[in-house]
């Protein structure tokens, strides 16, 4: 199976901030990356998908990139609805996999 | 607007069964593969089981092959996951999601969810 690692599993941040979150792939997996967003309670929503391209209705805070075995999301400014959990999951090679998470906490 | 239902879930023994349901409207379901993930309590998700639109693929995680069965009934606008010799560590939130489809292909990202159904597990 394709591990995904995410890096840091938790982030103390500010409004305003710049945010960058790192997933990492065990093996090449192209730009068949995508990333959500969770809150406690709701299902995952969805932002990115193939490692760049954004997801209609997402604000343009949100970007992402890279390909094969690293990747990134960047919040280039927190707003105070960020604060969430975030996933990346890749879906290249069966078993489709996510990764553990990063909590983006308000510092 | 696209909106998906679970059903279903409950409080089952280790050994039992339990069939859940997903009810979808506001899109031409019969277009769109459909999957089930899960996401045990206070852990991250984990995807379960993926059905093309016309039911001729499918795909299991290691850990339920032989155990659950998904399947789809496009007239009834509905996905299924019918789960058996339940375990412990098969209790979850089970979410059904809709693929992301664009220029005519369907991948493997998840673009609608519904808002989980909760199993349990325990004796």
């Amino acid at each position: 199976d394709v591990q995904m690692t995410q890096s840091p599993s938790t982030l103390s941040a500010s409004v305003g901030d710049r945010v960058t979150i790192t997933c990492r792939a065990s093996q090449s997996i192209s730009s068949w990356l995508a990333w959500y967003q969770q809150k406690p309670g709701k299902a995952p929503k969805f932002l990115i998908y193939k490692a760049s391209s954004l997801h209609s209705g997402v604000p343009s805070r949100f970007s992402g990139s890279g390909s094969g075995t690293e990747f990134t999301l960047t919040i280039s400014s927190l707003q105070p609805d960020d604060f969430a959990t975030y996933y990346c999951q890749q879906y290249n090679i069966y078993p489709w996999t996510f990764g553990q998470g990063t909590k983006v906490e308000i510092k | 607007e696209v909106h998906l239902v679970e059903s279903g879930g409950g409080l089952v023994q280790p050994g039992g069964s339990l069939r859940l349901s997903c009810a979808a409207s506001g899109f031409t379901f019969s277009t769109y593969s459909m999957s089930w993930v899960r996401q045990a309590p206070g852990k991250g998700l984990e995807w379960v089981s993926y059905i093309s639109s016309s039911s001729s693929t499918i795909y299991y995680v290691a850990s339920v092959e032989g155990r659950f069965t998904i399947s789809r009934d496009n007239a009834k606008n509905s996905l299924y996951l019918q789960m058996n010799s339940l375990r412990d560590e098969d209790t979850a939130v089970y979410y059904c999601a809709r693929a992301y489809c664009g220029g005519g292909s369907c991948y493997g990202s998840f673009d609608s969810w519904g808002q989980g159904t909760l199993v349990t597990v325990s004796s």
